[in-house]
């Protein structure tokens, strides 16, 4: 069980936005504005695309954008493209029991 | 080029030991945190633990659930950093990513990642 809660799947169609959100506590999303996002291919390694709830890492397109509103933050991606597809993973910096907690996942379906 | 490559991993007994090994290159190894996080078959991501720099002390933090059996050490002379694990269990088993964050987010923006080395705990 993850400590972050994020939903198991979502899907959209090439052009669409979807957003995908992220669940926590006061001691991880809630407490702190450094929630990351990553992407991750099958069989590749994760790729970070939002750090610090909103910034994006150079090179990362402009499609992709962080929020946050209490104890969970959302990642939203416009213009969905067929490589946007692949699995998206949450993480917080928290101090219980670990310093980042990740969510379980979101597997993204580009339909 | 920023490269990680880990090395080390394999098949390991139940109760048995394993040290993995990340190699770093194209940056100052000495001035980054480096982290280990773990992916179990078709699972989520796991934090492991992480290793300061040297200026900053060079110390570790390890997730509570794994800190009595895992250690994580470095050598800056050679631009490596280093996971033993002891004890494992078939809970264990997985890809280790060698990690380093983005420079002042060293423990919450993870932006360079190996390629991961697999670990498999069974008998």
């Amino acid at each position: 069980q993850s400590a972050l809660t994020q939903p198991a799947s979502v899907s959209g169609s090439p052009g669409q936005s979807i957003t995908i959100s992220c669940t926590g506590t006061s001691s991880d999303v809630g407490g702190y504005n450094y929630v990351s996002w990553y992407q991750q291919h099958p069989g590749k390694a994760p790729k970070l695309v939002i750090y610090e709830v909103n910034n994006r890492p150079s090179g990362v397109s402009y499609r992709f954008s962080g929020s946050k509103s209490g104890n969970t933050a959302s990642l939203t991606i416009s213009g969905l493209q067929t490589e946007d597809e692949a699995d998206y993973y949450c993480g917080s910096y928290t101090l219980r029991n670990t310093l980042v907690v990740f969510g379980g996942g979101t597997k993204l379906t580009v339909l | 080029e920023v490269l990680l490559v880990e090395s080390g991993g394999g098949l390991v007994k139940p109760g048995g030991s394993l040290r993995l090994s990340c190699a770093a290159s194209g940056f100052t190894f000495s001035n980054a945190w480096m982290t280990w996080v773990r992916q179990a078959p078709g699972m989520g991501l796991e934090w492991v633990g992480r290793i300061k720099s040297k200026s900053n002390g060079g110390t570790t933090y390890y997730a509570a659930a794994l800190k009595n059996r895992f250690t994580i050490s470095r050598d800056d002379s050679k631009n490596t950093v280093d996971l033993q694990m002891n004890s494992l269990e078939t809970e264990d088993t997985g890809v280790y990513y060698c990690v380093m964050g983005i420079a002042g987010h060293w423990d919450d923006a993870f932006d360079m990642w190996g390629q991961g080395t697999m670990v498999t705990v069974s008998s």
